[in-house]
C-alpha cells in the first residue's frame, strides 16, 4: 500500500517550451502533496506544498509563475515548469500524505529526471 | 531554519565492515527522524523511521539512534554488502510536518 506513482520518468525539452510532471497517490486519498528539487549530489530542497482544492504553498526563493502546481484532486498533482531553462534540469521527487495516516508521514514518488537543452 | 548535517560525504569499506552514518540537526523541536536510502536516479526508500520520544530503531543489520537533546542521530549498518551501495539521506520532521533532508552520505562497499 501507499504506492506514490510520477510521470514521466524522464523528459527531455528544448529551452523555452513548458513541461508537465504528474505525481499520483495509486491507493490513498492525499490531503496533501509536496514537491521536491534534487540537484547533483546535493540534497532534496522542498519546492513546495499543495493541498487539495486550494493554492499551493512555495518556499522561499521558489517561482510560483514558473513552477505552477494543480492539486485538483486528492489523487493528483502536477507540476509545470514554464518556459524551462537549463538551470532548471534537476531531479523532481514528489511526496505525498494520506488522509488517513499520520501528518508526519509522508510516501515517495520515484522522481522525474529533467533535462533543458 | 532547520539545518540538517551528514558527515561523512562519502564512504568506501571492504565488504563485511561495519557502516556509521552520523547525522546532526540544529532545532531539537522534531516530530520525528527518518534515514532513506536513495539509489543513483532513483527516488527514496524508507529505511528507519525514530519518533521524538524514541531512542533507537532496529531493522535487520540496520540500527537507528536518536538523542534528541544534542541533535543527532547515527546509522548502524551491520556486515556490510555491495548491495548496501547507495546514498544515505537523513531527514527531520518538524512542527510544521515538512522533512527537512541533510546532503547526504554516499557509501560504498567493496567486494
Amino acid at each position: 500500500g501507499a504506492v506514490v506513482s510520477q510521470h514521466p520518468s524522464w523528459v527531455i525539452c528544448k529551452s523555452g517550451t513548458s513541461v508537465k510532471i504528474e505525481c499520483r497517490s495509486l491507493d490513498f486519498q492525499a490531503t496533501t502533496m509536496f514537491w521536491y528539487r534534487q540537484f547533483p549530489k546535493q540534497s532534496l530542497m522542498l519546492m513546495a506544498t499543495s493541498n487539495e482544492g486550494s493554492k499551493a504553498t512555495y518556499e522561499q526563493g521558489v517561482e510560483k509563475d514558473k513552477f505552477l502546481i494543480n492539486h485538483a484532486s486528492l489523487t493528483l498533482s502536477t507540476l509545470t515548469v514554464t518556459s524551462a531553462h537549463p538551470e532548471d534540469s534537476s531531479f523532481y521527487i514528489c511526496s505525498a500524505r494520506s488522509l488517513l495516516a499520520d501528518k508526519e508521514t509522508q510516501y515517495f514518488g520515484p522522481g522525474t529526471r529533467l533535462l533543458v537543452l | 531554519k532547520q539545518e540538517v548535517t551528514q558527515i561523512p560525504a562519502a564512504l568506501s569499506v571492504p565488504e563485511g565492515e561495519n557502516l556509521v552514518l552520523n547525522c546532526s540537526f540544529t532545532d531539537s523541536a522534531i516530530y520525528n527522524l527518518q534515514w532513506f536510502r536513495q539509489d543513483p536516479g532513483k527516488g527514496l526508500t524508507s529505511l528507519l523511521l525514530i519518533q521524538s520520544s524514541q531512542r533507537e530503531q532496529t531493522s535487520g543489520r540496520l540500527n537507528a539512534s536518536l538523542d534528541k537533546s544534542s541533535g543527532r542521530s547515527t546509522l548502524y549498518i551491520a556486515a556490510s554488502q555491495p548491495g548496501d551501495s547507495a546514498t544515505y539521506l537523513c531527514a527531520v520532521t518538524a512542527g510544521d510536518y515538512k522533512l527537512s533532508f541533510g546532503a547526504g552520505t554516499t557509501v560504498t562497499v567493496r567486494a
